[in-house]
């Protein structure tokens, strides 16, 4: 079965500063790939996704992330990041309708 | 867009008490996921249907039982509660699965159980 990866549970950077969050993923064949934000006592909600074509993906708030088949990685990133980011992060893969999340990463951002 | 509707929203239950929560899917989705997300944890799959057929089972504890109806909507019936059940239950819909084929799920936006 497939499984995700996400080092670092907590990530903190400053306002304006560029964010980065790791996920790697393990599975015999490309999956789909997801990242999710959860606001505190929130639902998840759907970030950017890659199912097929073009590697690098956009999402709303401005975060992209690119899968490289090579790395097995769909690292997040935004250039600049904002007060309103801060908030606990997963990435998921999909794979035969199997749904896997990673552990989460809370990203605290720092005025 | 319609969204995954889930109620009640919020859930306060004492232990040994009996549960249930409702999941309606998206318009022409026919699978339905459930999941449970404990404090701090990422969430975890539960159990799936598809055309009120169960496909899938993980880690559903044997007090939680589930199914789909005709209408496709989903109710997860928790029985003897237990504190440890305290947690966030989403519930996800998609199209229908194929062999080698999977379909993005769709998130609402859970229910908050607290047992007290």
């Amino acid at each position: 079965a497939q499984s995700v990866t996400q080092l670092g549970s907590h990530v903190s950077v400053s306002e304006g500063a560029l964010v980065l969050l790791r996920c790697n993923y393990s599975s015999s064949v490309p999956p789909y790939l997801f990242w999710y934000v959860q606001y505190p006592n929130q639902g998840l909600q759907l970030l950017l996704k890659y199912t097929t074509g073009a590697t690098l993906v956009k999402g709303i708030n401005g975060f992209e992330a690119e899968f490289k088949k090579s790395e097995t990685s769909f690292h997040l990133t935004k250039p600049s990041a904002h007060m309103s980011d801060a908030a606990e992060y997963f990435c998921a893969v999909l794979l035969n309708n199997d749904m896997r999340f990673g552990a989460g990463t809370r990203l605290t951002v720092k005025p | 867009a319609a969204g995954v509707i889930q109620s009640p929203r919020h859930l306060i239950k004492e232990k040994r008490e009996t549960a249930t929560l409702k999941c309606y899917p998206i318009p022409r989705h026919d699978t339905v996921y459930w999941y449970q997300q404990g404090p701090g944890q990422d969430p975890q799959f539960l159990i799936s249907f598809y055309e009120k057929m169960q496909s899938d089972k993980g880690s559903i504890p044997d007090r939680f039982s589930a199914q789909q109806f005709s209408d496709y909507h989903s109710e997860l019936n928790m029985s003897s509660l237990e504190l440890g059940d305290s947690a966030l239950y989403f519930c996800a819909s998609s199209q229908r699965p194929g062999p080698l084929i999977s379909y993005e799920q769709y998130f609402g936006p859970g229910t908050r159980l607290t047992v007290t």
